[in-house]
């Protein structure tokens, strides 16, 4: 299924390093999300854009900079990051906004992080 | 009292069993709910929405009670291809796009 993708699937950094997660949806939706999942943690919501303005960020540390240049790309830039900020990072899409209706949302595969 | 709750299981079944997931949520605004399903390592896929009035969908059977907060899943005959981790999800209203809340998810394994 290729609906919603995302680069690199697996990433190893240090902690003075920058990188970028890309994520990419074929769907047509116009809003795109960032989570975090630990283990044995709930997914956590990180970032909400919709129509390519963000409209969400749950208290995310600045370490952490979304950007999302169009309605089907979105980005997670990556600086200083610390051990604890291993997880994978789930990217999805969903069509619709606002709060009534259902809104399922569509998931990339996900980015394995790793901070050294 | 956490936003989404479910039992984490693990649920060892044996094929052909027929086994029920519960969630319980704490916001009584909430106004739509799914069930998706996630493999190990894997992204979640959605599974189901769950409506009002209930809904099933071959083997799977969703219900929603919105007095007692509570949200189930059934499902009927397990299949090995079932073992997965289940997550109950609720929409809350919050900020223009509302809030997905995820609970922790249940583990269910089928053995043959």
């Amino acid at each position: 299924e290729t609906g919603v993708t995302q680069t690199p699937r697996h990433l190893v950094m240090g902690m003075t390093n920058k990188k970028s997660l890309k994520c990419e949806q074929h769907l047509g939706h116009n809003a795109m999300y960032w989570y975090k999942q630990s283990a044995k943690k709930p997914l956590e919501l990180m970032f909400v854009y919709s129509l390519e303005e963000r409209v969400e960020n749950n208290s995310v540390p600045s370490r952490f900079s979304p950007e999302c240049p169009n309605s089907s790309h979105l980005f997670l830039h990556l600086h200083t990051l610390q051990p604890e900020d291993s997880a994978l990072y789930l990217c999805a899409s969903s069509q619709g906004t606002g709060t009534s209706g259902m809104h399922e949302q569509y998931f990339g595969p996900g980015t394995r992080l790793t901070v050294t | 009292r956490k936003e989404v709750e479910q039992d984490p299981g693990p649920f060892n079944v044996p094929e052909g069993a027929t086994v029920a997931f519960n969630c319980t949520y704490s916001n009584s605004a909430s106004q739509s709910f799914f069930w998706y399903r996630q493999d190990c390592r894997k992204e979640p896929k959605l599974l189901m929405s769950v409506y009002s009035s209930g809904n099933e969908d071959g083997r799977f059977t969703a219900q929603l009670n919105r007095a007692s907060q509570y949200i189930s899943l059934l499902i009927r005959d397990s299949k090995l291809s079932d073992s997965a981790t289940y997550l109950c999800v609720v929409n809350t209203p919050g900020g223009s796009q509302g809030n997905l809340i995820f609970g922790k998810g249940t583990k269910l394994s089928v053995k043959p």
